[in-house]
């Protein structure tokens, strides 16, 4: 769902089922994408990037994807385990703010057993 | 292996006192950002530094200063503490601007309330 006022989007999964997540960003000029874990109580971590001239990109159990046609990016986990539980972050640099991450809001993935 | 460190984990102050935030990175990268993190908000930029020397204002600037003498540290101070500054405070670096560089690593935050 999309996030309302102080809640954030939250999506439940199964332990072992996949799980996706989604961004959207409004920049065209945006040219490299990240997507962040941030567990409670800790910082944000780096979990996957992928350039604008790429559709997909595969990391360990994680795969983005995207489509620049609609400015959506998406985040797939397979197989989600417990550990998977966080805020997840996709963020976004475009060419005309080098060096400038743009976050955004951010969903709560729920892993129940 | 360090990385980033920020210090104190925890702080509390009063309005109106000035409190400084540290952060030090080891990786000597070039870049380096201060962030706020609250509720509804997600992540905001304060201020950010592309080398030793070179600061620039970010979304949410008003209240804080930073200075960065050395390029592996990067203190945000707060002049004279206000309660909506209450936050938590995320120290970040990256290696600088390209492909690939702008990736962020963060630190493990500063939990700040200013009662």
């Amino acid at each position: 769902g999309e996030s309302v006022g102080l809640h954030l989007p939250t999506l439940s999964v199964q332990e072992g089922d996949n799980s996706i997540i989604n961004c959207a960003y409004s920049n065209s000029a945006s040219d490299y994408f990240i997507w962040y874990k941030q567990e409670s109580g800790k910082g944000p971590q780096f979990i996957i990037d992928i350039r604008s001239n790429m559709d997909k990109r595969q990391g360990q159990r994680v795969t983005v994807l995207l489509n620049k046609t609609v400015k959506h990016l998406s985040l797939q986990i397979a197989a989600t385990q417990p550990g998977d539980s966080a805020v997840y972050f996709c963020a976004e640099v475009s060419t005309d703010s080098w060096g400038k991450l743009q976050f955004g809001a951010g969903t709560q993935v729920v892993v129940t057993p | 292996d360090a990385g980033i460190t920020q210090s104190p984990r925890y702080k509390i102050t009063e309005t109106g006192r000035q409190v400084t935030l540290m952060c030090h990175q080891t990786w000597s990268h070039s870049y380096m950002f201060w962030y706020r993190q609250d509720l509804g908000h997600g992540l905001r930029l304060i201020y950010y530094s592309a080398a030793a020397d070179i600061t620039d204002k970010g979304e949410v600037p008003d209240g804080y200063v930073v200075s960065r003498s050395k390029t592996e540290n990067f203190p945000l101070t707060l002049e004279s503490a206000t309660r909506s500054q209450t936050s938590v405070y995320f120290c970040a670096s990256s290696e600088g601007e390209g492909p690939g560089l702008e990736k962020l690593f963060f630190g493990s935050g500063t939990q700040l309330s200013v009662l």
